[in-house]
């Protein structure tokens, strides 16, 4: 069954100080790994995907990295207007035809003023 | 504009009293999806469609049935509803999901009583 855990649960930055938003999985074959951004009321708005270990993508303040084992979602000088939760998914191949997505929890960032 | 449209955004109804949320999308996607996300559980995928005519169980089916008749519409039907299905429902679809990423609707938040 494959897993997805998520880390810190919320955090809470200064605008302009760096950090990292952490995705641990388990899968059975990765298809690949997904970043949503969700807004409170808005359903999950895509962010980048990943396919396969030592792969980056990037997007203005935001870089996504992926090994074996874990994702990381780098937010460089956050501005409030990140404030959000992330959501890290996988879609693995034990799945067959079925192309579900297996979320973590998410991870509540609050960027302040 | 591409999107994927849910109705209604929120519903408060009573127990046994059947219900459907219908999805609707404008991209000409085949792979459609709904999720349901509840506090703590995180994302999870209740029924999937691959085509028109193809329909198949996810991870949490029970108390759900769906439909696919037409490759934009994706209705999900309560048809006993029950307190334990009170939950933020998503509908997402995606062109080719084993290369692109599923986008989703807004959401349908449903109270059943």
């Amino acid at each position: 069954e494959d897993q997805v855990t998520q880390s810190p649960e919320a955090l809470r930055l200064q605008e302009g100080e760096s950090s990292s938003l952490n995705c641990s999985y388990t899968v059975s074959g990765l298809r690949g790994l997904f970043w949503y951004r969700q807004d409170p009321g808005k359903g999950p708005e895509f962010l980048f995907t990943l396919y396969s270990a030592g792969e980056e993508k990037e997007k203005e303040r935001l870089k996504a990295t992926l090994t074996k084992k874990e994702s990381f979602l780098h937010i460089t000088a956050p501005k409030p207007e990140d404030s959000a939760t992330y959501l890290c998914a996988v879609q693995g191949g034990s799945g067959g035809s079925n192309y579900k997505l297996t979320f973590g929890k998410g991870t509540l960032l609050t960027v302040n003023p | 504009e591409a999107q994927v449209t849910q109705n209604p955004r929120y519903l408060i109804t009573v127990t046994g009293k059947k219900l459907t949320v219908t999805c609707s999308q404008n991209m000409n996607h085949e792979y459609m999806s709904w999720y349901r996300q509840d506090p703590g559980l995180g994302l999870r995928q209740i029924y999937y469609s691959m085509n028109v005519e193809v329909t198949d169980k996810g991870d949490v089916p029970e108390g759900y049935k769906v439909s696919r008749k037409e490759k934009r519409n994706f209705p999900l039907i309560l048809e006993s509803p029950s307190p334990n299905q009170t939950s933020l429902y998503f509908c997402a679809s995606s062109f080719r999901p084993e290369i692109q990423p599923q986008h989703f609707g807004d959401g349908t938040r449903l109270s059943i009583l």
